[in-house]
């Protein structure tokens, strides 16, 4: 079965201290990427990655880190989470018209 | 820059009914697909129908409908003979060039039943 797995699906922590979202897809896709999801604003798209070792920033990059060191996985850094990106985040694997999407975390920072 | 407008922020639909639920774009690129996507209350994000920039026909999945006007740079979801469960957030996104998708603010929509 096609999946995008992210996790966790719910953390709650507090500012500073580091974090990482763990993204994963098992359909071979050479395109990942990243989005955060706020009310009235839709998804905005955080990083992206091409193929392995090669990401680039998308909308609103401030404050996170991607790598991509295999073509499966995809993880999300926060260095230093502040509340602002107290968010729902998605990870999305795609490949032409094919487009999935993990179910989401929901990150809550204190 | 790509950009996309969904000007609904929340629609009602009587059960049994169609709705259709507005997108429009704006892209300089000539070759660009354009995806909906239904977000229930459950959070996730599910894949509902694409339409490339040179299809002739309309896309259709199912009840869901693509009505792509190119000249007017819309692409509008049509769904046919609402059901309670198609209440949820739907998002109207493009793809053009690096893959990369931007969406639109999203439509609620409430089926009453």
């Amino acid at each position: 079965e096609a999946q995008v797995t992210q996790n966790p699906r719910y953390l709650i922590t507090v500012t500073g201290k580091k974090l990482t979202v763990t993204c994963s897809q098992n359909m071979n896709h050479e395109y990942m990427s990243w989005y955060r999801q706020d009310p009235g604003l839709g998804l905005r798209q955080i990083y992206y990655s091409m193929n392995v070792e090669v990401t680039d920033k998308g909308d609103v990059p401030e404050g996170y880190k991607v790598s991509r060191k295999e073509k499966r996985n995809f993880p999300l850094i926060l260095e230093s989470p502040s509340p602002n990106q107290t968010s729902l985040y998605f990870c999305a694997s795609r490949e032409n018209t094919e487009a999935f999407f993990g179910q989401g975390t929901r990150l809550t920072v204190v | 820059a790509q950009k996309i407008t969904q000007t609904q922020p929340g629609m009602f639909v009587q059960e049994k009914e169609a709705v259709t639920l507005d997108c429009t774009y704006d892209t300089s690129d000539p070759s660009y697909g354009l995806f909906w996507y239904k977000q229930p209350s459950s959070g996730e994000m599910i894949f509902l129908i694409y339409q490339g920039s040179y299809d002739q026909q309309n896309a259709t999945e199912g009840r869901y409908s693509l009505n792509f006007q190119k000249a007017r740079k819309s692409a509008n979801l049509v769904i046919s003979a609402s059901q309670l469960g198609d209440s949820a957030m739907y998002f109207c996104a493009i793809q053009t060039g690096a893959n990369n998708l931007f969406f639109g603010t999203g439509t609620r929509l409430t089926v009453i039943p």
